[in-house]
């Protein structure tokens, strides 16, 4: 299994729309998860941290399931500005600074 | 003012020639990093640096150099430049948490060099 594997993408949806996406680790010794935001031909930035008893943010909502080494992100009534790409991103378990990014899955939501 | 900052932004090189790219922080963080995205490979990690003079290659180092002689600044360098190396580099930083917090650093990125190689 890859370190951090995402669904490939890309998804296009209509405005409205909730979306979901998925991401599996492979390192069972990973203690820190987050979902992060990159707009095209711009950096990384930090959505959300994600933690075992799941965490809300407005439509988004994430959640974490370790014994399936599993994450999600869903965005419920998708706007146009959610339109960028959506990175999965996993600590190297044991240690805290060295961070695993997915491959990113790009969303356009259409209007 | 943006917390990093990257120069430049965009840069065409030939071939051979030695290239450095800079990063500066404000954000008074400890760590420093700096990587490279390429289209359907994602982020990978070049360097990184816990504090200055501190040096540690990640997964793809070769070819590239890096200096830390301030908390501030970290720059990278290609010492002579080739194709392959054409990619979006990105600086990033954080804060040194403590390992018993059990909680990973968050990375806060820079606005990334465009590097061309020709």
């Amino acid at each position: 299994r890859k370190e951090v594997e995402q669904d490939p993408g890309p998804f296009n949806v209509p405005e409205g729309a909730t979306v979901a996406f998925n991401c599996t680790y492979s390192n069972s010794a990973s203690q820190s998860f987050f979902w992060y935001r990159q707009d095209c031909r711009k950096e990384p930035k930090l959505l959300m941290s994600v933690y075992s008893s799941g965490n809300e943010d407005g439509r988004i909502t994430a959640q974490l399931n370790r014994a399936s080494q599993y994450i999600s992100l869903l965005i419920r009534d998708s706007k146009l500005s959610d339109s960028a790409t959506y990175l999965c991103v996993v600590n190297g378990g044991g240690s805290n600074y060295k961070l695993t990014f997915g491959k990113g899955t790009l969303l356009t939501v259409n209007p | 003012d943006a917390d990093v900052t990257q120069t430049p932004r965009n840069r065409i090189t030939k071939t051979g020639k030695r290239i450095m790219l800079e990063c500066s922080q404000t954000k008074g963080h400890d760590r420093m990093y700096w990587y490279r995205q390429d289209p359907g490979l994602g982020l990978r990690l070049i360097y990184y640096s816990f504090d200055v003079k501190d040096i540690n290659k990640g997964e793809i180092s070769d070819g590239y150099s890096v200096s830390r002689q301030a908390q501030a600044k970290f720059s990278l360098s290609l010492e002579s430049a080739i194709p392959n190396q054409t990619a979006l580099y990105f600086c990033a930083t954080s804060e040194r948490l403590a390992r018993a917090s059990g909680r990973a650093d968050t990375q806060y990125f820079g606005p990334g060099t465009r590097l061309t190689v020709l």
